[in-house]
């Protein structure tokens, strides 16, 4: 089993939407969670950041854990078409080790 | 600003041959990590590295080595180079666990390998 689970896409939005991503983990351990937003032919960059359960929220994104359901979520409010990307889920014990999910190609249509 | 850089964009070698990936961090960060990302697989850690000629096995280390002969420098090793090798190859940095800000990883732009 992976440790992290992503739906690869393509999601396909217009502009303004929300727009929902999501991540199932298997361990339980598992108390740091961050989301990696990478434009094409370019390395992933880091979004947003949680520790252990709760929202967080940084302008249109927000972020969202549910440790009693291994589930963590990104939300993005008035989505534009710069937003359009793939998002990279991740997890961690301990920052010496991440675990990503396979990452959800977005498009955002003007 | 934190930048990573990795030495080649595109790459296009020989099946059996040795490769060899350079990544150098700017910001005096004690860990460096190689991934390599694959369609629908995601980023797959191949080693990382918290100290200088230190080095631990990630998921998929077969067919790879590591060297860290110094803080600033990662480089990856394909020994013998196969056509199972062929991806988007990506270096990252970030700062020790004990210190503030651990949680971000900085990435490279990726080395694009093409084994034939």
């Amino acid at each position: 089993q992976k440790e992290v689970e992503q739906d690869p896409g393509p999601l396909s939005v217009p502009e303004g939407a929300i727009v929902s991503l999501n991540c199932t983990y298997s361990n339980s351990a598992f108390q740091y969670f961050m989301w990696y937003r990478q434009y094409s032919r370019k390395g992933p960059e880091l979004l947003m950041y949680t520790y252990s359960s709760g929202n967080k929220e940084d302008g249109r994104f927000t972020a969202q854990v549910d440790k009693s359901s291994k589930y963590i979520s990104l939300f993005i409010r008035d989505s534009q078409p710069s937003d359009s990307a793939t998002y990279l889920c991740a997890v961690s014990y301990n920052f010496n080790k991440f675990y990503f999910g396979s990452g959800t190609k977005l498009n955002v249509k003007p | 600003d934190v930048k990573v850089t990795q030495s080649s964009r595109y790459l296009v070698k020989r099946t059996g041959e040795k490769v060899f990936l350079e990544c150098v961090q700017d910001m005096d960060h004690e860990n460096m990590f190689w991934y390599r990302q694959d369609p629908g697989l995601g980023l797959r850690l191949i080693y990382f590295s918290y100290d200088v000629k230190m080095k631990e096995k990630g998921d998929i280390p077969e067919g790879y080595s590591v060297s860290r002969e110094k803080k600033e420098r990662f480089s990856l090793i394909l020994e013998s180079a196969s056509t199972n090798q062929t991806s988007m190859y990506l270096c990252a940095s970030s700062l020790n666990f004990r210190r503030e800000t651990r949680y971000e990883q900085y990435f490279g732009p990726g080395t694009r390998l093409t084994v034939t």
